[in-house]
């Protein structure tokens, strides 16, 4: 059965350096998506992305952030200069079509010390 | 603003009980989704279920079904035949069909099954 992979599971990074979340979303799907969830706090939506380019993003998705899909296969989210608060799970998501449901990878673990 | 809540932070029953989770949401939106995810202690996020907004009939997945009631905007998940490894997070979660395409998550109801 397809999935949405993820990497690495557990990121632990300093505070102040870069860190790339990488992301294979579903072969066929279009639409792509990060969520992230602080421990113990609600899922929060960050960007959505649909023909290679941002569709929409909340407040939380600041100039910090990009996301990139540099390959055809591949969907990142870069967080630069990470800050203590940036720890989280962080989620990616894809559907095919715009009325399907989200299918999420497993996520990727974020500690920033 | 579309929000969602769950009103309920943690609940516990006895394996092969039912239970009932609750949800209730906010929004002015005529056409929409909602969703039940499961968030084992993996932290994966599953899918339990999804009810489209324009249909009257409740969805059901095996044990899990929803009661549906758009007019008091609320969307309960029914547990029958409780399991040991449906003890998860359940989150609710709403999306609009037209204005975006981001989840609306509520903060979740901690479900114990107890042997």
């Amino acid at each position: 059965e397809p999935e949405v992979t993820q990497t690495p599971s557990h990121q632990v990074t300093q505070m102040g350096q870069e860190v790339i979340l990488r992301c294979v979303p579903i072969s066929n799907h279009l639409y792509f998506y990060w969520y992230r969830q602080i421990l113990g706090q609600k899922v929060e939506f960050l960007v959505s992305f649909y023909n290679n380019e941002i569709s929409e993003k909340s407040e939380i998705f600041d100039d910090q952030f990009s996301v990139e899909r540099p390959d055809g296969s591949n969907f990142t989210l870069k967080i630069r200069s990470t800050k203590l608060e940036d720890s989280a799970m962080y989620f990616c998501a894809s559907n095919q079509g715009r009325y399907t449901e989200a299918f999420f990878g497993q996520g990727t673990r974020l500690t920033v010390v | 603003a579309q929000t969602v809540t769950q009103s309920q932070p943690e609940m516990s029953v006895q394996e092969a009980e039912t239970v009932t989770l609750s949800c209730t949401y906010d929004t002015s939106e005529s056409n929409y989704y909602l969703f039940w995810y499961k968030q084992p202690p993996s932290r994966q996020m599953i899918l339990v279920i999804r009810q489209e907004a324009y249909k009257q009939q409740n969805a059901t997945e095996n044990r899990f079904s929803v009661n549906f009631q758009k007019a008091a905007k609320s969307f309960s998940l029914k547990i029958s035949d409780s399991q040991l490894g449906d003890t998860a997070m359940y989150f609710c979660a709403f999306r609009a069909m037209d204005s975006n395409y981001q989840l609306i998550w509520g903060a979740g109801t901690k479900l114990i099954i107890k042997p």
